[in-house]
């Protein structure tokens, strides 16, 4: 069965502060999602990797694909209030599954 | 504009009553649409895959017969809740998939439906 780590599960920290949230597993993926949900609505997906290796950048975030395409990393420069939200990673093969998410939280 | 449309965005029932949630897939024809549930604070959990004609693939613990899946036409599931518990209270989420695409994602995700079983 495919699992999906998510570290930290829960952060907060001042606006203007960079962080990086991981996905991880002991599984290849060949691709890995991320996605951001506010709350009362479903999430929303903010990049795919595919590529083992790959960086992506949208804005201030950068996602990063492993090497070895079992893990995945996401990192904010300059975290705004704005950015606060849950924090998904996900994939699978044919069915998607998802880690527990990192609830993120800036504060202004 | 939105992809999926979930409707209704919020209901509650009372207890042993049924409850159906409606999934539409507005942008494409999506022979296969998932199901999932988030309960508070939590990450969305996979209920099932639904497929269009066929019956749907339940996740292990997902109980078929509380909880039906009918994908009747390319464009709409149905999630019918039957005897609904307080336990079943939750967000319930679907989702769609374009067709061709590598290994059934991203998902296009409704804006879900939270039910409270009184």
């Amino acid at each position: 069965t495919q699992l999906l780590e998510q570290s930290p599960q829960f952060l907060s920290i001042q606006e203007g502060e960079n962080l990086t949230v991981y996905c991880n597993s002991s599984s290849v993926f060949s691709s890995l999602q991320w996605y951001r949900q506010e709350p009362g609505e479903g999430p929303v997906l903010l990049v795919t990797v595919v590529t083992g290796g790959e960086v992506k950048k949208l804005k201030r975030l950068t996602f990063q694909f492993g090497d070895a395409r079992k893990d995945s990393s996401l990192h904010i420069t300059a975290a705004q209030p704005g950015d606060t939200g849950l924090y998904l990673c996900a994939g699978g093969r044919n069915k998607i599954i998802f880690g527990k998410g990192t609830r993120l939280h800036i504060l202004p | 504009g939105a992809v999926v449309s979930q409707h209704p965005s919020w209901v509650i029932c009372k207890s042993g009553t049924s409850v159906k949630i409606e999934c539409r897939s507005l942008d494409f024809q999506a022979t296969t649409m998932f199901w999932y549930r988030q309960f508070p604070k939590q990450s969305l959990m996979l209920m099932a895959t639904s497929n269009e004609g066929s019956k749907a693939t339940y996740e292990q613990g997902v109980e078929k017969d509380k909880f039906l899946i009918n994908h009747a036409s390319l464009t709409l599931s149905t999630l019918t809740v039957t005897s609904a518990h307080p336990e079943d209270s939750s967000f319930y989420i679907c989702s769609v998939v374009k067709p061709g695409s590598l290994d059934n994602s991203p998902l296009h995700f409704g804006n879900g439906t939270r039910l409270t079983v009184t």
